[in-house]
């Protein structure tokens, strides 16, 4: 069965520190990956996804993922955050040919001003 | 960028009455997915939905719970019998297609159960 792990459930920051957040998936065949975020009290957004090609994917608001197939990871980064970076961030998976997607249980990024 | 679009953003209802959640997924999109995230917790798959019928469904999706299309536009969840675990987000998603595609989300409805 797919599963996803979020290592860090909560990580505090300060503005301009780097940013790195740990995800694994657990799936036996080709996926594609995702990473989510949830503004504070809004819907979830899409920051970036990888279905195929470049392993490094590059997202919105400079974030960026890798997707290590041999390690079944697909860490987010940052490599300075801000303030408004302040959200909770999900990674997710989905087979090809699943119909959903699975999440993980999110990380709670808290950017120091 | 076209939305997925979700009524009510919040109801409160007393525990044991039935609630209907809308949603209007993007207009060329093909599948539908209710997820919900109760308060604090992960964001958890319930059902996908394709073709006019269930295509998968999760453990937590049981006979309380049911999904419709009546049009072509609208796509509902229904929750029979209202119980207090049943207060959460949910959250409606549409795709172009399965595999290869992104899921789009709607902003989520509040449900509180009391």
């Amino acid at each position: 069965a797919q599963s996803v792990s979020q290592h860090n459930h909560h990580v505090i920051l300060s503005e301009a520190a780097s940013l790195e957040l740990g995800c694994n998936y657990s799936y036996g065949g080709t996926v594609n990956l995702f990473w989510y975020v949830q503004y504070p009290g809004q819907h979830l957004q899409l920051l970036l996804k990888y279905f195929s090609g470049d392993p490094l994917v590059k997202g919105i608001k400079g974030f960026e993922a890798e997707f290590i197939k041999s390690k079944f990871s697909f860490n987010l980064r940052k490599p300075s955050v801000q303030w408004s970076d302040t959200a909770e961030y999900f990674c997710a998976v989905r087979g090809v040919g699943d119909d959903k997607i699975i999440f993980g249980k999110g990380t709670r990024l808290h950017i120091l001003p | 960028e076209p939305e997925v679009t979700q009524t009510p953003s919040h109801q409160v209802t007393q525990m044991g009455q039935e609630v209907i959640l809308h949603c209007v997924p993007i207009s060329n999109h093909l599948y539908f997915y209710w997820y919900r995230q109760i308060l604090g917790q992960k964001v958890e798959f319930l059902v996908s939905f394709y073709n006019n019928e269930i295509s998968e469904k999760s453990e937590i999706f049981d006979d309380q719970f049911s999904v419709e299309r009546p049009d072509g536009s609208n796509f509902t969840l229904k929750i029979r019998s209202t119980k207090l675990e049943d207060s959460a987000m949910y959250f409606c998603a549409s795709s172009e297609s399965s595999s290869g595609n992104t899921i789009y989300f709607g902003e989520g409805s509040w449900l509180t159960v009391v």
